[in-house]
């Protein structure tokens, strides 16, 4: 069965600096990759997916980048955080078989002050 | 109006009790229906997975869809402290668009 894995698990920044979660897939080739991010008593808002190597789409304009170097990693970046950027930031992957159900990660929590 | 909603809670009820969790949807093209367990501090995990109309059972778990009234149901029966968690929905339509719409989740606290 599938494993994703992300790091850092816990993140302390200051406003301004730079970013990078990693997240990366075992046990399935090909996945479709998401990135979400759950603030405070709000929902899960998805912020890129990717259904391949380099292929990224944006949800949401914002500070925030994603990359895709090889088929079982997933990176989100920033180069300058925002205290906005605050939030639990999740990781997520389809199997394509026809349906949409998504296996999500541990989460990377961010705080940004 | 939100593609899905669902009452954010908290839920509160004593051990053993029968939970009835819920959302609603406007978009009737929505054919999977799927629920999700997060408990505080980590990832959501899923729990059932239904295609379509009808029931599922699995153990405690009964999910229930009714795409007649918009509406699906998750039900657990003999309730532990355990199942304290917030539940989230989450539906899409077929077609391989693969990105569900999430519900805001519902908070369940199950107290002994």
């Amino acid at each position: 069965s599938q494993t994703i894995h992300q790091w850092p698990a816990t993140l302390v920044q200051p406003v301004g600096s730079p970013l990078s979660l990693e997240c990366t897939v075992e046990g399935t080739s090909n996945p479709n990759l998401y990135w979400y991010r759950q603030a405070a008593g709000r929902g899960l808002q998805l912020l890129f997916y990717s259904v391949g190597i380099g292929q990224i789409s944006s949800e949401v304009p914002q500070n925030l980048s994603a990359s895709r170097p090889q088929d079982r990693q997933f990176i989100l970046s920033s180069k300058k955080l925002l205290l906005s950027d605050s939030g639990f930031y999740l990781c997520a992957l389809v199997i394509r078989r026809g349906t949409d159900t998504q296996y999500f990660g541990p989460g990377t929590r961010l705080t940004v002050l | 109006q939100k593609e899905v909603e669902q009452d954010p809670g908290p839920l509160s009820v004593p051990e053993g009790a029968i939970v009835s969790l819920n959302c609603t949807y406007s978009n009737s093209a929505f054919q999977y229906f799927m629920w999700y367990r997060q408990y505080s501090r980590k990832g959501p995990e899923l729990l059932m997975y239904t295609y379509s109309s009808g029931n599922k059972e699995d153990g405690r778990f009964t999910a229930q869809v009714d795409k007649s009234s918009k509406y699906i149901s998750l039900f657990i029966r003999d309730s532990q402290p355990s199942d304290s968690a917030t539940y989230l929905c989450a539906m899409s339509a077929s077609g391989g668009s693969y990105i569900p719409t999430f519900g805001r989740g519902t908070s369940l606290i199950v107290h002994p």
